[in-house]
């Protein structure tokens, strides 16, 4: 498997654009998770999917962030407006109904 | 308010001296996992431990998960500098579903 696949891995906005990241988890896969990490908050859980539905988005810092699933092979998360305060690397993972998560290797997110 | 702390935060080693790095909460945990990241890429799992007091080898990294699992550390012995990177602890509990609370991670850097 190709593992998980996210695009694009380099993304530099100016601030009050809009930002589209993607995510194409693992096949068979009914978990995708979102994760923002930086330097001062570490990694953070933004919102969980089980099944293509939102299970937990608590994480989601403010209505200025969104995410979808579509269909069981991928999902967006949705930055509008984007300010400099959201720049960070945010990770997709999925997994099965175990505790292990496959991580992709992230969209590096640069606001100006 | 970091649910898992991790310490130390950063640690800077010469090839071939052991480590030892901790992960620690207050609360109870199902399972406990380990994870690499290396620049770059999404953290990579290493290990999970399940049972209070376990221990895990792999190769020269030994896992071992607390008696009331609320706490778990990771020892190398002979760091070699491919361990540099960024060791992050997560911890699933039975009432957050499939949710992993991640601590913010060790930065392990092993000079030659």
């Amino acid at each position: 498997d190709a593992g998980v696949i996210q695009s694009p891995r380099h993304e530099v906005t100016e601030m009050g654009q809009e930002v589209t990241l993607r995510c194409k988890p693992i096949s068979g896969h009914d978990y995708l998770f979102w994760y923002r990490q930086t330097m001062m908050r570490g990694l953070e859980l933004l919102i969980y999917f089980n099944n293509n539905v939102p299970i937990d988005d608590s994480g989601m810092p403010e209505d200025r962030f969104s995410a979808k699933m579509p269909n069981a092979s991928f999902s967006t998360l949705k930055i509008q407006p984007s300010e400099p305060r959201d720049s960070a690397v945010y990770f997709c993972a999925s997994s099965t109904y175990t505790d292990t998560q496959y991580f992709g290797p992230g969209t590096r997110l640069t606001v100006l | 308010t970091q649910l898992l702390e991790q310490s130390p935060q950063f640690l800077s080693i010469q090839e071939g001296e052991n480590l030892t790095v901790y992960c620690n909460s207050s609360s109870v945990f199902s399972s406990l996992q380990w994870y690499r990241q290396e620049p770059g890429e999404g953290p990579v799992l290493l290990v999970t431990v399940v049972t209070g007091g376990e221990v895990k080898k792999l190769k020269r990294l030994t896992f071992q998960f607390g008696d009331a699992r609320k706490d778990s550390s990771l020892h190398i012995t002979a760091a070699q500098p491919g361990d540099t990177g960024l060791y992050l602890c997560a911890g699933a509990r039975e009432t957050s579903g499939s949710r992993l609370t991640f601590g913010e991670g060790t930065q392990l850097t092993v000079n030659p």
